[in-house]
């Protein structure tokens, strides 16, 4: 079956730092993938995602790139604010167009984000 | 403007107990789906549906019962609570092309069964 994982947090970063948070999924076919970010005492949203090979998503100043050699998809930032600190979650979806969006979530990466 | 929301946002329960988590969207979304998000586990599926008056199983649909008599509204029911079913639940909706991935999420809905 489809499954997602990701790097286990908590990821305590200095403002300003480099960030990087790793997702490797399994999966048949050409599924589409996804970066949710959750805020304290919020639901989901949805941050980036990409649908295909090598596509790149991008929002906020954070950047994934699908690679399919390494079924990876890990979420970058070159520069974090104390404002981004929230649970990130990597997804992905083998659903097609017309149908139900059913997502596989990985289990959701803490990052704290201090001055 | 509303987007999801959910009701209660807190919630109590004996085991044995019964309640109903209400999601309401004004969206007029025809996807809904409701997931629980557990440490360590990142959310399930439990049930969605794609229209009014349909439901379908996710992952984890056991020991909970779903409703969608309007379009707006997609109800999460336990008939009899049990200490396994403590958890956050969120309601989400998606539009009607699906596939796509973005759901719109509720603040969730905690649950602890004593």
């Amino acid at each position: 079956g489809n499954s997602v994982t990701q790097m286990e947090g908590p990821v305590t970063l200095s403002e300003e730092a480099f960030l990087t948070i790793n997702c490797t999924y399994t999966a048949t076919g050409y599924p589409s993938l996804f970066w949710y970010v959750q805020y304290p005492g919020e639901g989901l949203q949805l941050l980036l995602k990409a649908t295909k090979a090598d596509d790149k998503g991008s929002n906020k100043g954070f950047e994934a790139t699908y690679r399919k050699e390494t079924t990876s998809f890990h979420l970058e930032k070159g520069s974090v604010q104390v404002s981004d600190s929230a649970v990130y979650f990597c997804a992905l979806s083998r659903s097609a167009t017309g149908t139900a969006s059913k997502l596989t979530f990985g289990t959701g990466t803490r990052l704290q984000v201090t001055l | 403007n509303a987007g999801v929301t959910q009701t209660p946002k807190f919630r109590v329960l004996k085991t044995g107990q019964s309640m109903t988590l209400l999601c309401a969207q004004d969206m007029n979304h025809e996807y809904m789906y409701w997931y629980r998000q557990d440490p360590g586990m990142g959310l399930r599926l439990i049930h969605y549906s794609v229209g009014e008056g349909t439901t379908a199983k996710g992952e984890v649909p056991d020991g909970y019962n779903v409703s969608r008599l309007k379009k707006q509204n997609f109800l999460l029911g336990l008939e009899s609570a049990a200490p396994s079913q403590t958890s956050v639940y969120f309601c989400a909706s998606s539009y009607s092309s699906g596939g796509s991935g973005e759901l719109f999420f509720g603040e969730g809905s905690r649950l602890t069964v004593l």
